[in-house]
């Protein structure tokens, strides 16, 4: 079946510091959504993309659809202690109505 | 409003047992979806409703695995003879229309553990 690779695993900043992870696929994708999930919690739609090229911001996020559509990455600028948690990278491959999600990255925030 | 809501958030059962898990989606949204998470792992595509009907039930492991959405609104998952490797994290998730365009909100998850 479809998957995305997502990168890195896990992530060991200072609060402050900028954060950058990325996903990738072997097939083309039509949109590109990114989530983050808190403990105990579903996974909550922070940036969604819908044409290769796109580049969306949302507060400190930013997120690109890559021109190949075969990309994504997503920058979080100057972390603090809220933005830990395990991300996600999702998407709809072509042709398909199911999302295919990314293995996630774990961001832990040092004080 | 209201967002999706699971029930339970716990469930601890023996192999070899029937379980049921509850979803109700925001009210108004006429697609459902149910997700599989491992731990670990990113969630993985079950089943997804229109309305009624099951449109894609693909991701379904196999035949112990049965959801039903009788009145379009909410949704049973149902586990028979529960193995251990059935423990995960369910999650629902609903869009007001299915599709790429449309934004899926999830809930909680019911953690079920197979013991």
């Amino acid at each position: 079946g479809q998957q995305l690779n997502q990168s890195p695993q896990s992530m060991f900043i200072q609060e402050g510091e900028d954060v950058s992870m990325n996903c990738t696929s072997s097939s083309i994708f039509n949109t590109w959504l990114w989530y983050k999930q808190d403990p105990g919690e579903g996974p909550v739609l922070l940036i969604a993309l819908y044409k290769a090229g796109e580049l969306t911001s949302n507060g400190r996020l930013t997120a690109q659809f890559g021109i190949t559509r075969k990309d994504s990455f997503l920058n979080i600028s100057a972390s603090i202690p809220s933005d830990v948690g395990i991300y996600f990278c999702a998407g709809f491959p072509q042709g398909a109505q199911k999302l295919v999600f990314g293995q996630g990255t774990r961001l832990t925030i040092n004080p | 409003g209201a967002g999706v809501s699971q029930t339970p958030s716990n469930k601890v059962t023996e192999k070899g047992k029937y379980v049921e898990l509850r979803c109700d989606p925001i009210s108004g949204h006429t697609a459902l979806y149910w997700y599989r998470q491992s731990l670990g792992q990113g969630p993985e595509f079950l089943i997804y409703f229109q309305g009624t009907g099951a449109a894609d039930d693909s991701g379904l492991p196999n035949d112990r695995f049965f959801a039903v959405r009788p009145e379009g609104s909410v949704s049973t998952l149902k586990i028979q003879r529960t193995e251990r490797g059935d423990s995960a994290v369910y999650l629902c998730a609903s869009s007001l229309l299915p599709g790429s365009t449309d934004t899926q909100y999830f809930g909680p998850g019911t953690r079920l553990t197979v013991l």
